[in-house]
């Protein structure tokens, strides 16, 4: 079956990099998604990848993918206290179209 | 606001009440989806629906739970007989008529928090 694991919390000083990571099980994965969730709010799609790459940059934001390992990794360059949200990691099986959640970690910023 | 709009944002009900919650997608898109979110969850599946069908409701509990997309108007997901268990959010997303949700990513609104007494 399909699984998508996350670490629930991550610290950071703001102005240093933050490093979110992920890891699935299903080898037919084709677009992998970093979504961020605010207090109240519903989820935003940040980025998403698709299976045939490795690397996607988007300004501050680096996604890697490692498709051997089935690991996937979202970098926020220069991190400030407005990105201090929940991250969740969604993978979409190929001939599905529901992605499958991570349970999210909790980046905390603090000056 | 052309964004997937729901409502109402939070819902408070009785146990053994009926809870009604609201989702208008985005503009232009025909495909809709239900997750819930229990606390310290991600988000789980529920079902999924194109105007007047139920493509998939894999994820949607086999009792007291129902879903509709009416030609006009917005989608409903309605929870009958309500239990301290139903207690969540409850996210709509939407995607567009054309193409897999893959390559048409969803867009979600900022859900409905059901607390039940």
């Amino acid at each position: 079956g399909e699984d998508v694991e996350q670490s629930l919390f991550l610290s950071v000083r703001e102005g240093d990099s933050s490093v979110i990571n992920c890891t699935y099980t299903d080898s037919s994965s084709t677009y992998l998604y970093w979504y961020k969730q605010e207090p109240g709010a519903g989820l935003q799609l940040l980025t998403y990848i698709f299976s045939n790459m490795d690397m996607k940059q988007d300004q501050r934001l680096t996604v890697l993918l490692n498709k051997k390992d089935k690991h996937l990794s979202l970098r926020i360059a220069d991190t400030q206290t407005g990105d201090s949200a929940i991250y969740f990691c969604a993978e979409e099986a190929g001939g599905s179209y529901i992605p499958t959640f991570g349970r999210g970690t909790s980046l905390i910023v603090h000056p | 606001n052309a964004g997937v709009m729901q409502n109402p944002r939070h819902l408070v009900r009785r146990r053994g009440q009926e809870a009604r919650l609201r989702c208008s997608p985005m503009k232009g898109h025909s495909h809709v989806y239900w997750y819930r979110q229990l606390p310290e969850e991600g988000l789980k599946f529920m079902v999924y629906l194109q105007k007047e069908n139920i493509i998939d409701e894999s994820g949607m509990p086999k009792e007291r739970f129902s879903a509709e997309f009416p030609k006009e108007g917005p989608s409903i997901l309605r929870i009958q007989q309500v239990v301290r268990g139903d207690s969540a959010a409850y996210f709509c997303a939407s995607s567009p008529e054309f193409g897999r949700a893959g390559n048409q990513p969803q867009h979600f609104g900022d859900g409905t928090r059901l607390s039940i007494l």
